[in-house]
């Protein structure tokens, strides 16, 4: 079956990290980019990162530029994101999201359930 | 990385067609045909609609059509049905290399 699971949420306190992770199963992982999206409680959509199938090629969104960094392991099939200096905006669900192809799908055609992230004291 | 902009709701009856709008700027929406479309029901994940701006994903019904004209990319839903009500939410790739969501529509089926 086709699908992404995402894990590592939960609570944290401002200025901590967390790393989330999402296996995904049921195709060529590494022929696919992938993306981190997240939703505030009540929000929209935010786009956060994206990474070339291969892991060579990052980017981020301005909100999270050098306090997030996106990484894979195409071994295990696994996308992951680093949070450090969390803030209390960061609170959200976390998707993992498939991109439509290497590089040049810019669209996303498979999400995962989520994982949620708080940021709170 | 400003959002695309996007009504905040919409609404029609069964059987009719809404059109949802999407403004955004010469750097994302009107300089490229990466503009997607997702449907979000309350506590689930987003589902691809439309992607590249007017194409659609297999299963997805064909009520469902997109466009774009300069900054401005349109999603149309024909027919509406009752499983239709669902928050809508555009996306294109930027100049940037990075992507950015619209603040999302939320469409009732009265």
């Amino acid at each position: 079956e086709v699908q992404l699971l995402e894990s590592g949420g939960g609570l944290v306190q401002p200025g901590g990290s967390l790393r989330l992770s999402c296996a995904a199963s049921g195709f060529t992982f590494s022929s696919y980019a992938m993306s981190w999206v997240r939703q505030a409680p009540g929000k929209g959509l935010e786009w956060v990162s994206v990474i070339s199938g291969s892991g060579a090629t990052t980017y981020y969104a301005d909100s999270v530029k050098g306090r997030f960094t996106i990484s894979r392991d195409n071994s295990k099939n696994t996308l992951y994101l680093q949070l450090n200096s969390l803030r209390g905006e960061d609170t959200a669900v976390y998707y993992c999201a498939k991109m439509g192809g290497n590089w040049g799908g810019w669209y996303f055609d498979l999400w995962g359930r989520g994982t949620l992230v708080t940021v709170s004291s | 990385q400003s959002a695309l902009t996007q009504p905040a709701s919409v609404s029609g009856s069964p059987g009719q067609s809404i059109t949802i709008s999407c403004t955004g700027t010469s750097s994302d929406v009107g300089g490229y045909n990466y503009v997607s479309w997702y449907q979000q029901h309350p506590g689930k994940a987003p589902k691809v609609m439309i992607y590249e701006v007017s194409k659609r994903p297999s299963g997805v019904s064909n009520r469902f059509s997109g466009s774009k004209s300069g900054n401005t990319a349109s999603l149309t839903i024909s027919g509406l049905q009752a499983e239709d009500e669902a928050d809508y939410y555009c996306n294109s790739y930027t100049s940037s290399n990075t992507q950015v969501f619209g603040g999302g529509t939320k469409l009732t089926v009265l």
